[in-house]
């Protein structure tokens, strides 16, 4: 079946330095989502990615969506405490929408 | 408009219990799924439904059964509960549809099961 692995599982950064978390499928995607989980919450949706090659931002938030449609990344731009939390990509196959691991998020001030 | 609502919020089982996970939205959504979070494990699909009538297994679907007789409701049963269902429960719904499938999910429910 389909997997969606993400890397790191973990990050630490100081406050104001940059956050990549990377995502890649086992099969081609018809498009991908990105979602963020609070601690103690539920996930809510980032943003969708569907064409091949595109880029999205949203502040200091940057989505691509790899050429083939198998990878994907979110960058955050000088990382702030409110950006903690963990990102998950989500990729559809059919009717199933799979999640990554997720990767949690830790600033310090 | 609620949004997609859960119940209950936390409960604890022992094993060999049965219960139902109640899930409902008001957002006339075709979709709707649940999954179960553990630490380090992301989300993983349990069951789906792209309408009423109409289920299907997602990843992880052994131990529990779904329903669904109506657009709004989704509830998930736990035949027999086994500690191994110990986890946080999510449900989320949305539109079918290429550019309208963004998931909205409900508070979760905390399972515990002894």
């Amino acid at each position: 079946g389909q997997q969606v692995m993400q890397i790191p599982q973990y990050q630490h950064v100081q406050e104001g330095e940059d956050f990549t978390t990377y995502c890649n499928s086992s099969t081609t995607l018809s498009n991908i989502q990105w979602y963020k989980q609070r601690p103690g919450g539920h996930p809510v949706f980032l943003i969708q990615l569907v064409k091949s090659g595109e880029v999205k931002k949203q502040k200091r938030l940057t989505f691509q969506f790899g050429e083939a449609k198998k990878n994907s990344s979110l960058h955050i731009t000088a990382t702030q405490t409110t950006d903690v939390g963990t990102y998950f990509c989500a990729g559809h196959a059919g009717n199933m929408l799979t999640f990554g691991g997720g990767t949690r998020l830790m600033v310090k001030p | 408009n609620a949004g997609v609502t859960q119940t209950p919020k936390f409960q604890v089982l022992k094993t060999g219990q049965s219960m139902t996970l109640q899930c409902a939205q008001d957002m006339n959504h075709e979709y709707m799924s649940w999954y179960r979070q553990d630490p380090g494990m992301g989300l993983r699909l349990i069951h789906y439904s792209v309408g009423a009538g109409i289920t299907d297994q997602g990843e992880v679907p052994n131990g529990y059964n779904v329903s669904r007789s109506t657009t709004e409701d989704f509830p998930l049963r736990l035949l027999s509960a086994a500690p191994s269902q110990t986890s946080v429960y999510f449900c989320a719904s949305s539109y079918i549809g290429q550019n309208t499938d963004t998931q909205y999910f409900g508070p979760g429910t905390r399972l515990t099961v002894l």
